[in-house]
């Protein structure tokens, strides 16, 4: 079955440094999604991307999709403690009547040193 | 709206013991999924649905049953619970946007110690 594979499993940074995760599917993705989880929260929606060669900007989180569809990247310029969290990439499994089932990645934790 | 609520948050069960956990969702959504989050394993898909009346395996099932007799509920049961399936459960539901894709939106979760 579809595997969706993230690293790094971990990353700790300085304040104030940038931060990337990189995302990567054994199958080609119709769709890949971002989610962060809060320490304690449930996972919460970022983003969609749906275009080969996408890029899509929120502040100062930048998301890519690569141009076979196959891996994505998110990108923190400037990193806060607010950015503190995991983060999953999630992309469909299956297409079963017309849906899709959604695949999570292993996740990556961010921990930000002060 | 209240989104997506699970019941219970905590529960802690004694090996062999029977639960329930129940997910209500108020977004008139059709699909809803049940995931389990261990540490360094992310979230495993359990079971989902795609309507009422419709449920289907994901990754890990076994030991897992589902239901979804109402459009807004989904229930997942342990039939006889072991100590590895303590973990946290999350709850989710989901439409379809333009492009085919899924937004998936959690609840809060229901964090399950079997001893």
């Amino acid at each position: 079955g579809q595997q969706v594979m993230q690293i790094p499993q971990y990353q700790h940074v300085q304040e104030g440094e940038d931060f990337t995760t990189y995302c990567n599917s054994s199958t080609t993705l119709s769709n890949i999604q971002w989610y962060k989880q809060r320490p304690g929260g449930h996972p919460v929606f970022l983003i969609q991307l749906v275009k080969s060669g996408e890029v899509k900007k929120q502040k100062r989180l930048t998301f890519q999709f690569g141009e076979a569809k196959k891996n994505s990247s998110l990108h923190i310029t400037a990193t806060q403690t607010t950015d503190v969290g995991t983060y999953f990439c999630a992309g469909p499994s299956d297409r079963i009547f017309g849906n899709e089932k959604l695949t999570f990645g292993t996740g990556t934790r961010l921990t930000i040193i002060p | 709206n209240a989104g997506v609520t699970q019941t219970p948050k905590f529960r802690v069960l004694k090996t062999g013991q029977s639960m329930t956990l129940l997910c209500a969702q108020d977004m008139n959504h059709e699909y809803m999924y049940w995931y389990r989050q261990d540490p360094g394993m992310g979230l495993r898909l359990i079971h989902y649905s795609v309507g009422e009346g419709t449920t289907a395996k994901g990754e890990v099932p076994d030991g897992y049953n589902v239901s979804r007799l109402k459009k807004q509920n989904f229930l997942l049961g342990l039939e006889s619970a072991a100590p590895s399936q303590t973990s946290v459960y999350f709850c989710a539901s989901s439409y379809l946007v333009q492009g085919g894709g899924t937004e998936a939106f959690f609840g809060q979760g229901t964090r399950l110690t079997v001893v």
